[in-house]
């Protein structure tokens, strides 16, 4: 059975640095490209950052390039999202989630089931 | 940033069909990328719903339906169930890098 179980949130303050883990089961973790997209408090999807399968490629949005880093170790088959520098705005369910590719239009399946950061003084 | 644009809500009875457009640009849904949608539940993992415009994964009822013209994208409920009362979204690729996927803006499905 495909699984992505995320953890490591928590409450912080502005500035401060949390790092949200994800540990995948059930498929051949060092095969997948993988994805970190959030969900603020009543609002949407927004895609937060992409490494490939060998971790050797990181895509992000403007709007944490700088602030984050998303890196993977393949013999744990456990994700990483490094989150510095944050910002009220970052306060979201963090969901980690696989592609089959990077940049050929892939979808999102499985999708973990999330991870709550809050970010408040 | 949501790219996608979707109504913030529809509604019908049981039974009804109903349907939600995605609509996007020339940098993505227009650039010939596939539009893909979501079911999302408070407390749930998002659920892939609909791949590739028009295909629907294994376990996805057939009342599910997808499809995709120029820079816009449906998805059509029919014989609408109570348990359809979620939210869903579009998701597509983007020629920018800075916005490599992009969603939309969600709508909220009622069942009335």
């Amino acid at each position: 059975q495909v699984r992505l179980v995320e953890s490591g949130g928590g409450v912080v303050q502005p500035g401060r640095s949390l790092r949200l883990s994800c540990a995948a089961s059930g498929f051949s973790f060092s095969n997948y490209p993988m994805h970190w997209v959030r969900q603020a408090p009543g609002k949407g999807l927004e895609w937060v950052a992409t490494i490939s399968s060998d971790g050797t490629t990181l895509y992000y949005p403007d709007s944490v390039k700088g602030r984050f880093t998303v890196s993977r170790d393949n013999s744990k088959d456990t994700l990483y999202l490094q989150m510095n520098s944050l910002r009220v705005e970052d306060t979201a369910e963090y969901h980690c989630a696989r592609t089959n590719a990077i940049s050929t239009g892939p979808w999102f399946d499985p999708w973990g089931q999330g991870t709550l950061v809050s970010v408040s003084s | 940033q949501s790219v996608l644009t979707q109504p913030p809500s529809v509604s019908g009875a049981p039974g009804q069909r109903v349907t939600i457009s995605c609509t996007g640009g020339s940098s993505n849904i227009g650039a010939g990328y596939d539009v893909h949608w979501y079911q999302s539940l408070p407390g749930t993992a998002p659920k892939l719903l609909i791949y590739g415009n028009n295909n629907r994964p294994a376990g996805v009822p057939d009342r599910f339906s997808g499809s995709k013209s120029d820079t816009s994208a449906s998805l059509a409920i029919s014989g609408l169930q109570p348990e359809d009362e979620a939210d869903y979204y579009c998701q597509s690729s983007d020629t920018s890098l800075s916005d490599l996927y992009v969603f939309g803006t969600g709508t909220k499905v009622t069942v009335l």
